[in-house]
């Protein structure tokens, strides 16, 4: 089982393009979520889906779109992208059963120039 | 805005040595967990604590939980090389399925 997996692993983007940043889950969880990591800052919340076909934002959803397409997968949108979105990205899922034990994806390191 | 805040931010020790880091958090919780998050990856659940429970253990793991002072503090016992990491505590509060994460303590063991 791969667990929880993101692509890609490094981006460099452009102010001002888009891209979408993607997760997979096999562990059949119903919660996937999305934070950012800066230095200092520890993880903040983007945008959570507590089940298919729902989305929710968290604490700092500016600038971001999301996509629970099925109970595998939940993308992460930038639709223009800019600086300050610089960041290490990670998707996290939970189960209905334990929903506060999060089991994390490897990352995706984005620059943004 | 970041719930928790651990204490100290940077921690070096020698092998086998005790290391213990310590989080703050400012609302009430319903439990706190430590997560742990080697270089370059992602994180990774070590221990939850309930706010009912005042201390657990799991292996070299020894988590405390003093609601009144809303604080908690996670010991590593006789640490290895392979626990240098940085460590998060993370609290829900309630809030649907939300998690609310420190800032983390990056612990150094050297061998």
């Amino acid at each position: 089982n791969a667990g929880v997996t993101q692509t890609p692993k490094f981006q460099v983007l452009k102010t001002g393009q888009s891209m979408t940043l993607q997760c997979a889950q096999d562990m059949n969880h119903n919660s996937m979520y999305w934070y950012r990591q800066d230095p200092g800052m520890g993880l903040r919340l983007i945008y959570y889906s507590a089940s298919e076909g729902t989305t929710d934002k968290g604490e700092v959803p500016n600038g971001y779109n999301v996509s629970r397409l099925n109970k595998r997968e939940f993308s992460l949108r930038l639709e223009s992208a800019a600086p300050s979105q610089t960041s290490v990205y990670f998707c996290a899922t939970a189960s209905a059963l334990s929903t506060d034990t999060q089991y994390f994806g490897p990352g995706t390191r984005l620059t943004v120039l | 805005s970041q719930q928790g805040e651990e204490d100290p931010q940077a921690l070096s020790i020698q092998e086998g040595e005790n290391a213990t880091m310590n989080c703050s958090y400012k609302t009430s919780i319903n439990n706190l967990q430590w997560y742990r998050q080697n270089s370059g990856r992602g994180l990774v659940h070590l221990i939850l604590i309930r706010s009912n429970e005042r201390e657990k253990h799991s292996g070299r793991l020894r988590v405390t939980l003093d609601t009144s002072k809303k604080s908690s503090s996670l010991l590593i016992t006789a640490s290895r090389a392979a626990d240098t990491a940085s460590y998060f505590c993370a609290t829900n509060s309630g809030g649907y399925q939300k998690v609310t994460f420190g800032t983390g303590t990056k612990l150094q063991v050297i061998p």
